[in-house]
């Protein structure tokens, strides 16, 4: 049983330019979480999804970032515009119920030059 | 002042020796406490998920939950240089949700 997917790794953008970060949980999950580690920070929740609804985004920058998780296909966290200051390790989770154990991926290191 | 608060470290163990970690919090309606390890650019792993107060052995891994106090332990028995990490204490419950709170993360040196 695959764990938590996420791709691209490694993105490099310029300023200005989008990031599209994707997340396939575990089979079988249907909860998604995304979280930020900025660098000498720790992890910090932005947005919870389920399939076709956010939950809870209480941790989402009110501008430039979005996130979906769509009937077919992974969860997409979408940062539009972006600046230097959205380098950082975005990792996504995921749970099969709201109240069990979250399963991180391997995380997608953003670069904005 | 942080809802978690954990000691960064480094925390650095002769080969062998128990790893002792903890983190205080201020929110008295966590009722979930995890614990993860992270290795230097991956992803985090889950090692301990307890629910209530008391004790949780796994392994070589003892998690302790005091609700009383706020405060949360891990413990790593006879310890190995592969345990070398970071480790990250993370709660969830109440008016929180499902979102889980970190600690900053103590950094673990395990010396051969």
């Amino acid at each position: 049983n695959a764990g938590v997917m996420q791709n691209p790794r490694h993105l490099v953008r310029r300023r200005g330019q989008e990031a599209r970060l994707r997340c396939s949980p575990m089979k079988g999950h249907s909860h998604v979480y995304w979280y930020r580690q900025l660098p000498e920070e720790g992890l910090k929740f932005m947005v919870y999804l389920q399939k076709e609804n956010i939950i809870d985004e209480s941790g989402m920058p009110k501008e430039r970032f979005s996130a979906e998780f769509p009937k077919e296909g992974p969860s997409i966290l979408r940062i539009q515009q972006v600046v230097r200051g959205d380098s950082a390790a975005y990792f996504c989770a995921s749970s099969p119920v709201a109240d069990l154990e979250q399963f991180f991926g391997p995380g997608t290191r953003l670069t904005v030059l | 002042q942080k809802e978690v608060e954990q000691d960064p470290g480094p925390l650095s163990v002769p080969e062998g020796a128990i790893v002792s970690l903890n983190c205080t919090y201020s929110n008295s309606a966590f009722q979930y406490f995890m614990w993860y390890r992270q290795y230097s650019r991956k992803g985090p792993e889950l090692l301990m998920y307890t629910y209530s107060s008391g004790n949780k052995e796994d392994g070589r891994f003892t998690a302790q939950v005091d609700k009383s106090s706020k405060y949360i332990s891990l413990f790593i028995r006879d310890s190995q240089p592969s345990d070398s990490a970071t480790y990250l204490c993370a709660m969830k419950g109440g008016a929180a949700g499902n979102k889980l709170t970190f600690g900053g993360g103590t950094r673990v040196l395990v010396k051969p």
